[in-house]
């Protein structure tokens, strides 16, 4: 059974500090991708990154860095010099492929709420 | 469509009545899945359909709730005999069939009164 873990439930910075947010799955399926979604208080969820298991690569997208790390299951998310706007729920997410690379479910976390404050 | 779209916005409902909840994904995602959110809580996996397929159906909580999906577009989620637990906002999700990544629509809102 697929799991995700976001053991931080709350986070509180001021802006312009670093900050990461955990994200530690539990899979017995060798091919799997891993998400970070960000649902801002509008509500509506946005899709931030993919991974695939077998690429280990760690990625930057401005502000934004994801550090994926097989041999602790962790696929953690950065944001860099935090902004007000980075304000918002973050999801992590785990779907195993199951040999089928085509759709399948995705197990989400609990969340952790990010608030930046000016 | 430009996004995935949900219809009602909000719905409140009295408790026992039956509930219809509408997905319209994007156009050409053979993909769609259903998800509820309880307030303050993660996202609860409900069901997937590929094409008008559901391979996977597992999350349905009870016999009362069930999905169709036609056309290989829209999609139903029906609540038979609505209970006030059922409230909860329910995403609906489409990707494209080759990766896995969603595009959410905005929700419906349920309460259960």
């Amino acid at each position: 059974a697929q799991k995700v873990t976001q053991a931080q439930t709350e986070i509180s910075v001021v802006e312009k500090e670093d900050v990461t947010l955990d994200c530690v799955y539990e899979t017995r399926d060798t091919t799997y991708y891993l998400f970070w979604y960000k649902q801002p208080p509008s509500g509506e969820l946005v899709f931030l990154i993919r991974r695939n298991s077998f690429d280990e690569q760690n990625e930057i997208s401005g502000r934004y860095s994801w550090n994926f790390q097989k041999s602790t299951s962790s696929f953690n998310f950065t944001i860099t010099a935090s902004q007000v706007v980075d304000s918002a729920v973050y999801f992590c997410a785990l779907s195993e492929t199951g040999g089928n690379t085509n759709a399948g479910k995705s197990t989400f976390g609990d969340g952790t709420t990010l608030t930046v404050k000016p | 469509g430009a996004g995935v779209s949900q219809s009602p916005s909000n719905k409140v409902t009295e408790k026992g009545k039956d509930v219809e909840l509408r997905c319209d994904p994007i156009s050409g995602h053979t993909a769609l899945y259903w998800y509820r959110q309880s307030l303050g809580q993660g996202l609860e996996f409900l069901i997937y359909f590929q094409g008008n397929s559901a391979p996977d159906k597992s999350g349905l909580p009870s016999d009362r709730f069930s999905a169709e999906r036609t056309g290989g577009s829209v999609s139903t989620l029906t609540i038979q005999r609505t209970q006030q637990e059922d409230s909860a906002v329910y995403l609906c999700a489409s990707s494209d069939g080759r990766h896995r990544d969603y595009t959410f629509g905005s929700g419906t809102r349920l309460t259960v009164v």
